[in-house]
């Protein structure tokens, strides 16, 4: 079954603290990865995708994911959060021959505490 | 700037009352999205428009209809809403059908069923 899961339903973290969101999928078939990250009451903005190439893709505000197909996950990191990071983050996958599906997994919020 | 626009950003309406939710974009993208997103959930696809063809998820309630009268506009259309369709609905547009194109979301209309 093809399935997306985000284990921390939240995560707590202090300003300038790294952080790691975790994400991990189920497929049969190859896959494209995407982090997304909602700001209360706003739409989704892409933070960065994982098509092919380099497994490390650089993203938006300072975030990065390396895509480990051994391990099937695509974990979203950042070296020093600020307060601004505070926001509910999603990690989607488009499984190929499924067209341009978004399957989305469960959500992680993310709270930057002083 | 080039972007999805949606309106109205909040709706009430009553129970059993039809409404209407309107998206439009200015990217000129092949492919429209409605997503319904309840609280503290991800994003559910609803159904798309690769161009004029209508594309609907096989769990999206018949309650739920959409039209697409030209490129830059598509409509959600709620026949009868319940309380249960009290929700977050986000449109997205994307070049192509292809997983590799990136979906660009609007800020989203809140529903709320009184």
């Amino acid at each position: 079954a093809q399935s997306v899961t985000q284990l921390d339903s939240q995560v707590p973290v202090f300003e300038e603290a790294p952080v790691e969101l975790r994400c991990n999928y189920s497929s049969s078939v190859s896959v494209y990865l995407f982090w997304y990250v909602q700001y209360p009451n706003q739409g989704l903005q892409l933070l960065l995708k994982y098509l092919s190439g380099s497994t490390l893709v650089k993203g938006i505000n300072g975030f990065e994911a390396e895509f480990n197909k051994s391990q099937t996950s695509f974990h979203l990191r950042k070296p020093s959060v600020h307060i601004s990071d505070t926001a509910e983050y999603f990690c989607a996958v488009i499984f190929t021959g499924g067209g341009n599906k978004l399957t989305f997994g469960t959500g992680t919020q993310l709270k930057v505490e002083l | 700037d080039a972007m999805v626009i949606q309106n109205p950003r909040y709706q009430v309406t009553q129970f059993g009352k039809p409404v209407t939710l309107s998206c439009s974009q200015t990217l000129n993208h092949n492919v429209m999205y409605w997503y319904q997103q309840k609280s503290s959930q991800a994003p559910k696809l609803l159904f798309h428009y690769y161009d004029k063809d209508f594309n609907n998820e096989a769990d999206t309630p018949d309650n739920f209809q959409s039209r697409r009268p030209n490129t830059s506009f598509c409509f959600l259309d709620i026949r009868s809403p319940g309380l249960g369709d009290a929700a977050m609905y986000l449109c997205a547009t994307s070049r192509g059908s292809s997983g590799k194109y990136e979906q660009y979301f609007g800020p989203g209309t809140r529903l709320t069923v009184t």
